[in-house]
């Protein structure tokens, strides 16, 4: 168990919905990422939050969104939903910014769009 | 750009047997991270093992090794005395606070142990 916790652990929803995905990072740790993995893309950054703050974007859709919020858990905004959009979602969190960052991942949210 | 190329989509081990994974990245900076992730059937990605590119000592972490070729850019898994429980996916990462500060992974190599 890595400490990171991810709500749900499976999705299913139909296009055109929205979702929203939940992350709650290790006790400690003020940086989140979010990752997709998908088959024919592999394993993609999203986006990175530091402390409240957005600090890289990834290969990000505009119908994409995130935050981090006060207590530190972050939250993954999915609007507008397509089929290519189905895929296994992953938080990760670190201790914060510097040299000796290690990535642990929660368990994934796996979204199936319908 | 940094990129992480594995260039094994599959291996095969005997149970108990020795089996090294491989691994190579591009990148023009000199201070940066490689890291080996596991994914086992659950889709849990768990840590395996971390290098630091300024140590010139491989890392090492019970029955799991690398080795490291900075001037090569390689980057090596060895399981030794594998395990059935050692079947999953891995992968290779690489992480540099220039990079984005993200994980850029492999395409993943799968591993199947016989027993």
């Amino acid at each position: 168990d890595s400490g990171v916790t991810q709500t749900p652990k499976h999705l299913i929803t139909a296009t055109g919905q929205r979702v929203t995905l939940r992350c709650s990072p290790r006790s400690g740790d003020l940086s989140v990422y979010w990752y997709q993995q998908s088959l024919d893309q592999g394993l993609q950054f999203l986006i990175h939050y530091y402390n409240g703050e957005e600090r890289a974007k990834g290969n990000i859709l505009e119908r994409f969104s995130a935050q981090q919020f006060p207590d530190l858990h972050s939250e993954l905004n999915l609007s507008s939903l397509e089929l290519g959009d189905s895929a296994l979602y992953f938080c990760a969190s670190s201790v914060g910014l510097g040299e000796t960052e290690t990535q642990y991942f929660g368990p994934g949210t796996r979204l199936l769009v319908l | 750009a940094q990129t992480v190329t594995q260039s094994q989509p599959e291996m095969s081990v005997q149970e108990a047997e020795t089996v090294t994974l491989s691994c190579t990245y591009d990148t023009s900076e000199s201070d940066y991270y490689l890291f080996w992730y596991k994914q086992p059937p659950s889709r849990q990605m768990i840590l395996v093992i971390r290098q630091e590119a300024y140590k010139q000592q491989n890392a090492t972490e019970n029955r799991f090794s690398v080795n490291f070729q900075k001037a090569a850019k390689s980057f090596s898994l060895k399981i030794s005395d594998s395990q059935l429980g050692d079947a999953a996916m891995y992968f290779c990462a690489y992480y540099s606070n220039f990079g984005n500060e993200k994980l850029t992974f492999g395409t993943g190599t799968r591993l199947t142990i016989i027993p």
